[in-house]
């Protein structure tokens, strides 16, 4: 168990709709970082954020959006949903308190069905 | 721009036979280097990093990985196989020329390796 927890495990949906996937950090972490894995892609960075602000970002769509919250609990929104969007999404962790080199742990993922 | 490469998509091992799981990466600065596993319907688990110093790195369940810079690999391995090694391995790298703030990693596709009993 890394500490990260994420919710849901699972999230079946329609088209078209919009979710919310939530990230809790290991404790004392302050940086949040999401990822979507699937199949054609392999695994993407999708945003970071550290403390509350936007840190970077990678492949992520303009349909999806992210924050962070004062507890350093963190929020991925998918909106208008397409069969496309359907993945694994993973939430880690990391100190980010020095150099960059810090380990990222993950949580266990939110698996999205999009029908 | 920092990238990695998993060359095998499977790696077929007998077991108590030694197993390599290779990884070349490609940065315009120093690596950090990172290896996870990943069990089905299970989240990434942290193996082990190179960030400096001795090219050999130990890390969890008796994995080993071999930094070296003139091939720019970071191949993983294990001198004795187990069944429950079977998983889908990650190999994963940062540039320390990224930029301040950004510390994104990038993986690689993945190499499924079965452990043969």
């Amino acid at each position: 168990d890394s500490g990260v927890t994420q919710t849901p495990k699972h999230l079946i949906t329609a088209t078209g709709q919009r979710v919310t996937l939530r990230c809790s950090p290991r404790s004392g972490d302050l940086s949040v970082y999401w990822y979507q894995q699937s199949l054609d892609q392999g695994l993407q960075f999708l945003i970071q954020y550290y403390n509350g602000e936007e840190r970077a970002k990678g492949n992520i769509l303009e349909r999806f959006s992210a924050q962070q919250f004062p507890d350093l609990h963190s929020e991925l929104n998918l909106s208008s949903l397409e069969l496309g969007d359907s993945a694994l999404y993973f939430c880690a962790s990391s100190v980010e308190g020095g150099t960059g080199k810090e380990t990222q742990y993950f949580g266990p993922g939110t698996r999205l069905l999009v029908l | 721009a920092q990238s990695v490469a998993q060359p095998e998509d499977q790696v077929n091992v007998a077991e108590g036979n030694p197993l390599t799981v290779k990884c070349t990466y490609s940065v315009s600065g120093n690596p950090y280097l990172f290896w996870y596993v990943q069990y089905p319907n299970r989240g990434l688990q942290f193996l082990l990093k190179y960030i400096t110093g001795d090219n050999l790195v130990k890390g969890s369940y008796g994995f080993e990985a071999e930094f070296n810079k003139s091939q720019t690999s970071f191949h993983l391995k294990k001198p004795s196989a187990l069944v429950s090694d079977s998983a889908l391995y990650f190999c994963a790298v940062r540039d320390s020329d990224s930029g301040a703030g950004s510390y994104q990693l990038t993986f690689g596709k993945g190499t499924k390796l079965s452990v043969i009993p």
